[in-house]
């Protein structure tokens, strides 16, 4: 079975802090991928990142970051210096490789507050 | 490039009355995929679909739900005799190529369903 896990429901922090978003996932596919998508208040789905997993190289992409580890099965995701419209729902999902498998497994997701 | 388009953004439906909900996917995307959020739940997959095809209806309840993607027009999900219970944002999503599953899922901004 595949499962992703994001422990943190909610978040709270005062802008400019750093912030990471943990995700840990569980699947028995040697090959599948990871997203982080966000939502923010008005309720659509944006696409931040994909990650192969036989790719373990982490990615940086202006005040975001990204750290995948397969030994411990985390794809955790970094704000540095958050504003306060980076307040959203962060949502990390996996697609496995097995057959003709489409679908992404969601996590629940992370409500990230930036306070002023 | 437009995005993903999905109408209307929300909808209003009395119990026992049916529900459409239309996506039309990215320009030179040809797989759609449907998910629901439901509140407490996450989100969860549907269906993928492609042209004039249903690919793997492995999360569509039993009963009540279709969907279908036409050689022309856009893809539409289908609830038929609507109960409270169907209350979701229902987010649709497409991607490019041959559906390989590097192909990232963009999603459209969602349509929010309410039954009274």
């Amino acid at each position: 079975a595949q499962k992703v896990t994001q422990a943190q429901t909610e978040i709270s922090v005062v802008e400019k802090e750093d912030v990471t978003l943990d995700c840990v996932y569980e699947t028995r596919d040697t090959t599948y991928y990871l997203f982080w998508y966000k939502q923010p208040p008005s309720g659509e789905l944006v696409f931040l990142i994909r990650r192969n997993s036989f790719d373990e190289q982490n990615e940086i992409s202006g005040r975001y970051s990204w750290n995948f580890q397969k030994s411990t099965s985390s794809f955790n995701f970094t704000i540095t210096a958050s504003q306060v419209v980076d307040s959203a729902v962060y949502f990390c999902a996996l697609i496995g490789t097995a057959g003709n498998n489409r679908k992404l497994i969601w996590g629940l997701g992370t409500s990230l507050a930036v306070n002023p | 490039n437009a995005g993903v388009m999905q109408n209307p953004r929300h909808l209003v439906r009395r119990r026992g009355q049916e529900a459409r909900l239309r996506c039309s996917p990215m320009k030179g995307h040809s797989h759609v995929y449907w998910y629901r959020q439901l509140p407490e739940e996450g989100l969860k997959f549907m269906v993928y679909l492609q042209k004039e095809n249903i690919i793997d209806e492995s999360g569509m309840p039993k009963e009540r739900f279709s969907a279908e993607f036409p050689k022309e027009g856009p893809s539409i999900l289908r609830i038929q005799q609507v109960v409270r219970g169907d209350s979701a944002a229902y987010f649709c999503a497409s991607s490019p190529r041959a559906g390989a599953r590097t192909d990232t899922q963009y999603f459209g901004p969602g349509t929010r369903l309410t039954v009274l």
